[in-house]
């Protein structure tokens, strides 16, 4: 079966530091993988998606960038964090004959 | 793109009682809505899920109605109990080119008291 693994777990960093998040997928080759966002309290906003290595589609204007070195990892970069990128970020795994989308256990950023 | 409305935002029930989460989305070429539980701290888990080619779901205690005509559909949990009190968002999406990529509401925090 699919597993999604992040690290770190939680995070907190100055404003204006730089950003990396790592997922990877173990279980699948060739997954869809995507990075949400949820703001304390909030829902899951869609931040990036990706079907393959090198092919990376962004859903909203932001302060975020995302990579897909490997087949099997996708990574989530800033270079200088806001405020504003405060909360909580998920990383997401599908196969791609699958609808099933199952998650990781997420990385809790603080930017201060 | 698609747009997905989750109501109410809190639910407080009795243990033993049914809850009712609604959803509406505005894309009418969306034709998968999971739902997902999300407790404290944790990942949000996949627990139904319906396909617009049907129009009710059951699992158990869990049930999912769709309505096409209306844009709209609901989640149905019976016989509540504590261990449901979470975070439930509802999602839509159009299956196509391979990929899933689920829009999601803004969740329900539905506390369940005994």
């Amino acid at each position: 079966s699919q597993t999604i693994h992040q690290w770190p777990a939680t995070l907190v960093q100055p404003v204006g530091s730089p950003l990396s998040l790592e997922c990877t997928v173990e279980g699948t080759s060739n997954p869809n993988l995507y990075w949400y966002r949820q703001a304390a309290g909030r829902g899951l906003q869609l931040l990036f998606y990706s079907i393959g290595i090198d092919q990376i589609s962004s859903e909203v204007p932001q302060n975020l960038s995302a990579s897909r070195p490997q087949d099997r990892q996708f990574i989530l970069s800033s270079k200088k964090l806001l405020l504003s990128d405060s909360g909580f970020y998920l990383c997401a795994g599908g196969k791609q004959a699958s609808i099933g989308l199952h998650f990781g256990n997420g990385t809790r950023l603080t930017v201060t | 793109g698609e747009n997905v409305e989750q109501h109410p935002s809190t639910l407080s029930v009795q243990e033993g009682d049914s809850a009712v989460i609604k959803c509406t989305y505005s894309d009418s070429a969306s034709n998968y809505f999971p739902w997902y539980k999300q407790e404290l701290g944790k990942r949000p888990q996949l627990i139904i899920d319906i396909r617009s080619n049907v129009g009710e779901k059951k699992d158990q205690r869990i049930a999912v109605t769709l309505n096409k005509t209306a844009k709209h559909f609901s989640l149905h949990i019976t016989e509540t109990q504590p261990e449901d009190s979470a975070v439930y968002f509802c999602a839509a999406s159009q299956l196509s080119g391979g990929y899933n990529k689920l829009i999601f509401g803004a969740g329900t925090r539905l506390a369940v008291h005994p």
